[in-house]
């Protein structure tokens, strides 16, 4: 059974700052992988996919980057703002079935 | 607004009532998904249509949920005999594919 681990659970940091949200899985036979944001008691929205077969997926001060062999992926965040404050979930695809989802990072950025 | 809508956006009802949840998917997607979450977790998946076939169930849809999607279009998600265990956030997505879903904001359920 894929199960999917968000590293930290939550982060503070300071405006300006760059930072790292990391993400395992433990079936690396995804089809594709992507992070998502969610704002407080609302829905999520896709930041960016990533397939199987790609390395990294870039947009604006985001970046995502997957290592399928080794189960892990990181989105990073340049120059952090407090309008980034959310929660970033990870989300795996093993296929033609439903995402797995991990348990989120929940970021602050101080202004 | 041609995103995911969901009604009600908030539902509060006393334990044992039924409760019934509506998805409006994006109008060209023929995939529709049900996934809850509880706070300080991840959305678990629910429910799974293609069209108007229910083409998979998680464990944890017991016999008291169940939903359907007619002639393929919106879906509806009802909770029987609720339980205070069901308080969560309902969320709905659609897709044209397996790769992307859009969600929508998501129908808060408060048990009391």
């Amino acid at each position: 059974k894929q199960e999917v681990t968000q590293i930290p659970a939550a982060l503070s940091v300071p405006e300006g700052e760059n930072l790292v949200l990391n993400c395992s899985f433990t079936d690396s036979a995804i089809y594709n992988l992507q992070w998502f944001r969610q704002d407080p008691g609302k829905g999520l929205t896709s930041l960016l996919l990533i397939q199987s077969s790609q390395r990294e997926q870039t947009s604006g001060r985001l970046n995502a980057s997957l290592d399928k062999s080794s189960g892990r992926s990181t989105l990073y965040i340049a120059a952090s703002q407090p309008g980034d404050s959310a929660t970033y979930l990870c989300a795996v695809s093993p296929g033609n079935t439903p995402l797995v989802f991990g348990k989120g990072t929940r970021l602050s950025v101080i202004a | 607004d041609t995103g995911v809508s969901q009604n009600p956006r908030h539902k509060i009802t006393k334990r044992g009532q039924n409760v019934t949840f509506r998805c409006d998917p994006i109008s060209e997607h023929n995939r529709l998904y049900w996934y809850r979450q509880t706070l300080g977790q991840g959305p678990e998946f629910l429910t799974y249509f293609q069209n108007e076939a229910q083409l998979e169930k998680s464990r944890l849809l017991s016999d008291r949920f169940s939903a359907e999607r007619p002639k393929g279009s919106f879906s509806t998600l009802e909770i029987q005999r609720t339980e205070q265990g069901d308080s969560a956030m309902y969320l709905c997505a659609s897709s044209s594919s397996p790769e992307k879903l859009f969600f929508g904001s998501g129908t808060q359920l408060s048990v009391l």
